[in-house]
């Protein structure tokens, strides 16, 4: 039974435009999510999180929305760049300490110029 | 955040076999955690590794199999044993963070042949 889930598994954007991948979840206790980018023959390099008592976090281009009562967030990315082109992962963990994350599948954002 | 330097990147193994991958954190930390990403799928936890104790195995995963190591608070290892095709994956360690989310290696690329 997965627990986090990204059911797109590729998502083609221009460049400048915006880019929203979402994830859903099922665990209700999560209470911290955070999105993950991975380039080919490198590990996961950390983008944002959010806490489950926030509905938004913004890092300059990134945004995270978290939507508790639906069980869903999204990465908003804008203008997206080529350069944002690799495998994005949602990721979830709950509140007990040192609990690892639970994953996503991963989207494939593509950004052609 | 911490930095992680994980090894060997990658490497073609005889089914049979076992490889060891090592994992060097540059600070002192608690828990490491073992991930395994088959291809097309999410990361999935193998273990978690405390210093000084038993690794604790997640469901679908075996110490004979997959033996941990942790012998200090910096240092970690994972051994895939008697290795078949189906073990080919990423394997990647990580620590948690603080701010800035968990951080991984590398990962290493195994092909199992």
């Amino acid at each position: 039974d997965q627990q986090v889930k990204q059911n797109s598994p590729s998502l083609s954007v221009q460049e400048g435009r915006i880019s929203i991948l979402n994830c859903d979840y099922t665990n209700s206790m999560f209470d911290y999510f955070l999105w993950y980018k991975k380039y080919p023959a490198e590990g996961p390099t950390f983008l944002i999180s959010i806490s489950s008592i926030k509905d938004k976090n913004e890092d300059g281009r990134f945004t995270v929305f978290l939507n508790k009562s639906a069980k869903h967030l999204s990465l908003h990315i804008v203008p997206s760049q080529p350069g944002d082109s690799a495998v994005y992962f949602c990721a979830a963990s709950a509140p007990q300490a040192g609990t690892a994350l639970i994953f996503g599948k991963g989207t494939t954002l593509s950004v052609s110029s | 955040s911490a930095v992680i330097s994980q090894k060997p990147s990658r490497d073609i193994c005889q089914r049979g076999t076992s490889l060891t991958i090592q994992c060097q954190v540059d600070s002192q930390v608690t828990m490491m955690f073992w991930y395994r990403q088959q291809p097309g799928q999410s990361l999935t936890l193998i273990a978690t590794a405390n210093q000084g104790s038993e690794a604790t195995y997640e469901s679908g995963f075996v110490i004979d199999k997959f033996p941990i190591s942790r012998p200090n608070l910096t240092f970690s290892t994972l051994t895939v044993s008697n290795m078949s095709p189906e073990d080919s994956s990423i394997y990647l360690c990580s620590v948690a963070g603080t701010v800035y989310g968990y951080t991984f290696g590398s990962g290493t690329r195994l092909t199992v042949v």
